[in-house]
C-alpha cells in the first residue's frame, strides 16, 4: 500500500536560514511525487512535482526537491527562507497504476521568525 | 478555467441535521477526490471517483457519510446525521491521467462546524 511519511511536524527557523523538510514514501513501483503548500486559511497549492527525468526539481518561490529513488525520499529544500514562507507543507505520492490514489503526508508546519 | 469550485465556503449546522457539500471539478478532469482536514488527523482521503464511478471509499468514516458524482461536472458529499466530531475543512480536488498523472488541483474548501 502507498504511504507517505513526513518526520518533521513543526519546524521553526529564522529568516534567511536554509530549509530542508523530509519526505519518505512507500510504494513498490513507479511514482509521481508532489509538494504542496497551504498558507494559513487557504487551500493546498502545488509547489513542485516530479514525474520523470532530472531528479532535482525546481518549483515556485525558490523551492526545490530531490528525488532519491534508492532512499524512497523526496526532500524539499530552500536555501534562504522568508517570513512569507510560514505555512504548512505537504508531501504527496501517487503510484503509476490507474488504481492509485493521491496520498498525502501528515504535513510539516513551518514557522519563520522575522 | 475557474479551478475547482466548492460550495458553500462555510457551513454551520446543528447536530443531527443533514449537510451537503458540493464540488465542481475542473473541466476535463476525470478524477475527483474528497479530503477532510482536521488538526488531529491531518489531511485524510475520504473517497475518490474516476469517470464518475467511486473507486475507493475506504476512507469514508461511517455510514453517515455518502458521496455521489452524477456527472462529470458535479459531486456531492453528504453527512446525515451530522455530529460535532464531523467539524473540519472538507476539500475537493480533481486531476487527470493522460500520459501521466497531473497534480491534484484543490478547491477552496468548505469549513463545516457542527454545534
Amino acid at each position: 500500500a502507498q504511504s507517505v511519511s513526513q518526520h518533521n511536524h513543526h519546524v521553526i527557523l529564522s529568516e534567511a536560514a536554509s530549509l530542508e523538510l523530509g519526505c519518505n514514501y512507500s510504494y513498490g513501483g513507479t511514482v509521481n511525487l508532489f509538494w504542496y503548500v497551504q498558507y494559513p486559511g487557504q487551500h493546498l497549492q502545488l509547489l513542485l512535482k516530479y514525474f520523470s527525468g532530472d531528479p532535482l526539481v525546481k518549483g515556485i518561490k525558490g523551492f526545490e526537491a530531490e528525488f532519491i529513488k534508492s532512499k524512497f525520499s523526496f526532500n524539499l529544500r530552500k536555501p534562504s527562507v522568508q517570513w512569507s514562507d510560514t505555512a504548512e507543507y505537504f508531501c504527496a505520492v501517487i503510484g503509476y497504476s490507474s488504481a492509485s490514489k493521491i496520498i498525502f503526508g501528515s504535513g510539516t508546519r513551518l514557522s519563520i521568525r522575522p | 478555467d475557474a479551478g475547482v469550485i466548492q460550495s458553500p465556503r462555510h457551513e454551520v449546522t446543528e447536530m443531527g441535521q443533514e449537510v451537503t457539500l458540493r464540488c465542481k471539478p475542473i473541466s476535463g478532469h476525470d478524477y475527483l477526490f474528497w479530503y477532510r482536514q482536521t488538526m488531529m488527523r491531518g489531511l485524510e482521503l475520504l473517497i475518490y471517483f474516476n469517470n464518475n464511478v467511486p473507486i475507493d471509499d475506504s476512507g469514508m468514516p461511517e455510514d453517515r457519510f455518502s458521496a455521489k458524482m452524477p456527472n462529470a461536472s458535479f459531486s456531492t458529499l453528504k453527512i446525515q446525521p451530522s455530529e460535532p466530531r464531523d467539524s473540519a475543512v472538507y476539500f475537493c480536488a480533481s486531476s487527470t491521467r493522460g500520459r501521466g498523472w497531473s497534480e491534484a488541483f484543490f478547491g477552496q474548501g468548505t469549513r463545516l462546524t457542527v454545534v
